[in-house]
């Protein structure tokens, strides 16, 4: 067990639609970084927080959108999904001492996004 | 662009047949190189991190190395359960973000 939560573990949904991903960090961690997993493209970076701010942003799609709360939680939104979409949507942490450089990410459990 | 490369895609191995899994990587000023095991449906699980060339990493039957222009894991004596998708990441220049390359599926039988 890595200490990174997130939920929901599964999602189906149709095409069009908005589905928001919620994820817990490390306590003690201030990044957060988001991740898609899918068949043909492998693990690829989404976007990073740092203690509330955005950081580093990879090739997010415009139609999603994540935030990081004070209490250092994260969300992804993922808008007008199309079945592309579909993938597994992994959360990670760090402790953000150097902003995120060098630093081990932990991964959470994912969230298993069904578009039909 | 950084580019990460592991090798073979796929291994079978019989138990205690000893091996090793490549990556090499074409990057800008590495800071890090770190190897992940991941089961099925999981979240990757880390393992390694190695920061500088000659450096080494061991735990259990696993031995990461690096080189300048890549880095290996050799499993020494495997078990069924050492079966995972194993997984390779670059951190360069002054980003923060992870590469992987695609990954290796190593199968271990009894």
């Amino acid at each position: 067990d890595s200490g990174v939560t997130q939920t929901p573990k599964h999602l189906i949904t149709a095409t069009g639609q908005r589905v928001t991903l919620r994820c817990s960090p490390r306590s003690g961690d201030l990044s957060v970084y988001w991740y898609q997993q899918s068949l043909d493209q492998g693990l690829q970076f989404l976007i990073q927080y740092y203690n509330g701010e955005e950081r580093a942003k990879g090739n997010i799609l415009e139609r999603f959108s994540a935030q990081q709360f004070p209490d250092l939680h994260s969300e992804l939104n993922l808008s007008s999904l199309e079945l592309g979409d579909s993938a597994l949507y992994f959360c990670a942490s760090s402790q953000g001492r150097s902003g995120g450089l060098q630093e081990t990410q932990y991964f959470g459990p994912g969230t298993r996004l069904l578009v039909l | 662009e950084d580019q990460v490369t592991q090798s073979p895609e796929a291994l079978r191995l019989q138990e205690g047949e000893s091996s090793s899994l490549n990556c090499s990587y074409t990057v800008s000023g590495l800071r890090g190189l770190f190897w992940y095991r991941q089961d099925p449906g999981k979240g990757p699980e880390f393992l390694f991190t190695l920061y500088s060339a000659g450096e080494e990493k061991e735990k259990e039957r696993l031995k990461a190395t690096l080189t300048k222009k890549e880095s290996f894991l050799h499993i020494t004596a495997p078990k069924p359960e050492d079966s995972a998708t194993y997984l390779c990441a670059v951190q360069a220049g002054d980003g923060n973000k992870l590469v992987f390359g695609a990954g290796t599926i190593l199968r271990v039988k009894s």
